[in-house]
């Protein structure tokens, strides 16, 4: 196990709504990156928290938004949800922003 | 074209084969390199690190070649628990602090029969 947890596992939502999904990193890890898998796809890459900031972000629109608390510990935020947002949803852990990247259990969303 | 491709399978193989997969990568500033392997409805988890002296753990040896863009990875001697798809994963992340960010290919499944 990587130590790396995910809540929650499952969670149904409906067109417009709103979701948070939250992240726990590894013990002496302060980077967190999230992913978001869709069926026969690889993760793509949302955006990076290191030491609380914001460290990167992928080609996903700003109502993906999130934060690293000082605990490292992060959160993502979707607002009005579309059905194309149904999707594995990943974090991964580092030490440092640079090095390989461990990965949470993933947080499955379906938007009907 | 996307950034890191891979032949998605599936490569049905049977118990003590061996098995190559390949991949190619297309942005030449790419700084490191790894496998991972998916079982269905997991995380991925990584499996090794792969570096352009090449490198071996056990059964698996993966390969980099700067020059052609190339990675591959080599199972020997399959086992029925090897069945999973393996994600070829490229990082741009550079050590001046920019992002660290990890680029997947969609995977190639693999499926080892009895």
């Amino acid at each position: 196990e990587t130590g790396v947890t995910q809540s929650p596992t499952h969670l149904i939502k409906t067109r417009g709504q709103q979701v948070t999904l939250r992240c726990s990193s590894q013990s002496g890890h302060n980077t967190v990156s999230w992913y978001q898998q869709a069926l026969g796809q690889g993760p793509q890459f949302i955006f990076q928290y290191y030491r609380e900031e914001e460290n990167g972000r992928g080609n996903f629109p700003p109502r993906f938004s999130g934060l690293q608390f000082p605990n490292y510990s992060s959160e993502l935020n979707v607002n009005a949800l579309e059905l194309d947002d149904s999707a594995l949803y990943l974090c991964a852990s580092s030490p440092e922003a640079y090095n390989e990247q461990f990965f949470g259990p993933g947080t499955r969303l379906t938007v009907l | 074209r996307k950034e890191v491709e891979q032949d998605p399978g599936p490569f049905n193989v049977p118990e003590g084969a061996t098995v190559a997969f390949n991949c190619t990568y297309s942005n030449s500033a790419s700084q490191s390199f790894f496998w991972y392997r998916q079982d269905c409805r997991k995380e991925p988890k990584l499996l090794m690190s792969v570096y352009s002296s090449g490198n071996e753990d056990g059964r698996f040896t993966a390969q980099l070649n700067r020059a052609s863009q190339y990675i591959s990875l080599l199972i020997r001697d399959s086992k029925l628990s090897d069945s999973a798809t393996y994600l070829c994963v490229v990082n741009r992340g550079n050590y001046g602090g920019a992002t660290n960010k990890l680029i997947f290919g969609t995977g190639t499944l693999l499926a080892v029969q009895p």
